[in-house]
């Protein structure tokens, strides 16, 4: 079984550019998940969908960070401008279902930095 | 809010030598417990879990057991090999939370030949 895709692994911009950033879950895992990690820290969650509709962005700054999965399947998440605090790795981590506990499955990341 | 504390790290041990990895938490109510090891290059991995109070997780000889009267899931090894050099993160879900998982800061543990 394919695990969770994400591309690119690695980018590098400078302070006030936009990125984005793609994942591709595990085929049928109706739950997908962004997790900030910046370095030395645990990941924190940005956001989190159930099929198409977001479940929680609570976390996520809305100014400048957004994210869509159209069909339920594939998601995106974009930075608009970043700050050099953006510098972090982006997980893409994906699972069954968000009920009860679904394990959750994690890509490789993305590893941004902002120059 | 739901929290995780992690010993500080990083942990150097020889090979066979026994690991504590500490673990507190802060949740209302009966959270899951988990912890995820990251090697060198590669994603986030389920190490192992326990869904309730008094419940031990294991897998690849780690053990921990889920103490709600200390707040604790302490994570252990009776001898570690030079491959379980990687980081550990203790984290919680909570159903109620959608299921997210809040992470500890993790802790670099290398063991040496």
């Amino acid at each position: 079984e394919a695990g969770v895709a994400q591309s690119p692994r690695y980018k590098i911009i400078e302070k006030r550019q936009s990125v984005a950033f793609w994942c591709n879950p595990i085929s049928g895992h109706a739950t997908l998940y962004w997790y900030q990690q910046i370095l030395g820290q645990g990941p924190k969650l940005l956001i989190q969908f159930q099929n198409n509709g977001v479940v929680d962005d609570s976390q996520l700054p809305k100014d400048r960070f957004s994210a869509e999965r159209l069909k339920g399947v594939d998601s995106t998440l974009k930075i608009q401008p970043a700050k050099l605090e953006d510098s972090a790795v982006y997980l893409c981590a994906s699972s069954l279902d968000s009920g009860g506990y679904n394990e959750q499955f994690f890509g490789p990341g993305t590893r941004l930095t902002v120059l | 809010g739901n929290s995780v504390t992690q010993m500080e790290g990083p942990v150097t041990l020889s090979e066979e030598a026994f690991l504590t990895i500490n673990c507190t938490y802060t949740a209302t109510g009966y959270p899951s417990l988990f912890w995820y090891v990251q090697y060198p290059g590669e994603g986030l991995q389920l190490l192992l879990k326990a869904t309730k109070a008094d419940d031990k997780g294991s897998n690849k000889g780690f053990e921990a057991t889920y103490r709600k009267e200390t707040t604790s899931f302490h994570l252990e090894k009776g001898s570690v090999q030079v491959s379980d050099s990687a980081v550990y993160f203790c984290a919680l879900s909570k159903e109620t939370s959608g299921s997210r998982l809040t992470f500890g800061e993790g802790t670099q543990l290398t063991v040496n030949p």
